[in-house]
């Protein structure tokens, strides 16, 4: 089974410019999340997805951040203008559903974001 | 909102030494996770326990959950060099939403 696919691996930007990351999930799974991983502290969970539509999105700066998820499967996050605070690892997992629970994430590699 | 915290922040110990991390969290919840993390693997799945569970076991893992104390532990035993990670706990709401990592436990297992 193929794991969360991520892309780019590396991004470095310049404060105030966009940026846009990908994700792939695992086949047939309904769930899909980003995360903000800054060093040395867990990741926060920015948007959670079911199938295409958004479910949680209380901590994603939406001034500054969007997400989406067409046909419920691929996913891109947007950051625009990025400022330095920006910089970190940006996460996205899948998971499957349960009676409408989702249960143990799939995490993909991960995008390190440097903003200069 | 629910958050995971784990304790100690870091801690260092012998291989095949055991190492117990704890985690405590603020709300009701529906399930607690533990995730490793290092540089080579990313971020893994471990273990995941339901609020109507007391303990479970994988391999040399052993988690408990506390609901009454809103807090759980986790124990690796006879820990390999291997073990050195960032662990975190994560919990979700009742709906499993909102999820929350806790900022982790650093271990390092030296040979």
């Amino acid at each position: 089974e193929a794991g969360v696919a991520q892309s780019p691996r590396y991004k470095i930007i310049e404060k105030r410019q966009s940026v846009a990351f990908w994700c792939n999930p695992i086949s047939g799974h309904a769930t899909l999340y980003w995360y903000q991983q800054i060093l040395g502290q867990g990741p926060k969970l920015l948007i959670q997805f079911q199938n295409n539509g958004v479910v949680d999105d209380s901590q994603l700066p939406k001034d500054r951040f969007s997400a989406e998820r067409l046909k419920g499967v691929d996913s891109t996050l947007k950051i625009q203008p990025a400022k330095l605070e920006d910089s970190a690892v940006y996460l996205c997992a899948s998971s499957s559903i349960i009676y409408g629970v989702s249960y143990e994430q799939y995490f993909g590699p991960g995008t390190r974001l440097t903003v200069t | 909102s629910q958050q995971g915290e784990e304790d100690p922040q870091a801690l260092s110990i012998q291989e095949g030494e055991n190492a117990t991390m704890n985690c405590s969290y603020k709300t009701s919840i529906n399930n607690l996770q533990w995730y490793r993390q290092n540089s080579g693997r990313g971020l893994v799945h471990l273990i995941l326990i339901r609020s109507n569970e007391r303990e479970k076991h994988s391999g040399r893992l052993r988690v408990t959950l506390d609901t009454s104390k809103k807090s759980s532990s986790l124990l690796i035993t006879a820990s390999r060099a291997a073990d050195t990670a960032s662990y975190f706990c994560a919990t979700s709401d009742n709906y499993g939403q909102n999820f929350v990592f806790g900022p982790g436990t650093r271990l390092s297992v030296l040979p």
